[in-house]
């Protein structure tokens, strides 16, 4: 069946530097959605990238899809303590939203 | 409602007990859907709801597992004979419409631990 795998599994940062985690799909997705889990709670959708090439921006956020639409990348620049959490991926190919295994992201002041 | 609310919060079962976990969907979503989240993984489907059609079960581990949504609104994921491997924090979520096309909005999660 479909898998979505995510790298790094873990990232552990100071803050104000730049963070980014991939995701890649065994298939083509029709669509992949971003969510932000953060510890002890539940994940929270932050963006959907639909168009092959996409990119769109939230704030200090960078969300592509790529060409093929096979992977995708989360980029956070400045990273600031609020930031921590564990990011997901999760790709939507025939009816299933299918989750990667995410990327944890702890920020040191 | 605020939001996808679920309960109870936390339970311990001994193995071999029968759990009930319930969802209350934001109200409107046409579509619940239940996940498994083990520790240190991301969410897993379980089962998909659209009203109170069940259109997909193929995330169901075992036929111990048993959802439903009788009305189209509240839904329940029934755990019959647990096991230790059950463990886990059951999620659910809800969305306007369809599986991928919208974004799902999460509950707190269900923390299941069968000892």
């Amino acid at each position: 069946g479909q898998q979505v795998m995510q790298i790094p599994q873990y990232q552990h940062v100071q803050e104000g530097e730049d963070f980014t985690t991939y995701c890649n799909s065994s298939t083509t997705l029709s669509n992949i959605q971003w969510y932000k889990q953060r510890p002890g709670g539940h994940p929270v959708f932050l963006i959907q990238l639909v168009k092959s090439g996409e990119v769109k921006k939230q704030k200090r956020l960078t969300f592509q899809f790529g060409e093929a639409k096979k992977n995708s990348s989360l980029h956070i620049t400045a990273t600031q303590t609020t930031d921590v959490g564990t990011y997901f991926c999760a790709g939507v190919g025939g009816n299933k939203l299918v989750f990667g295994a995410g990327t944890i992201l702890r920020v040191k002041s | 409602g605020a939001g996808v609310s679920q309960s109870p919060r936390y339970k311990v079962a001994k193995r071999g007990q029968d759990v009930a976990l319930r969802c209350d969907p934001i109200s409107g979503h046409v579509s619940l859907f239940w996940y498994q989240q083990a520790l240190g993984q991301g969410p897993e489907f379980l089962t998909y709801f659209q009203n109170e059609a069940q259109l997909d079960k193929s995330g169901l581990p075992s036929d111990r597992f048993f959802a439903e949504r009788p009305e189209g609104s509240v839904s329940t994921l029934k755990i019959q004979r647990t096991q230790q491997e059950d463990s886990a924090v059951y999620l659910c979520a809800s969305s306007l419409l369809g599986q991928g096309t919208y974004e799902q909005y999460f509950g707190p999660g269900t923390r299941l631990t069968v000892t």
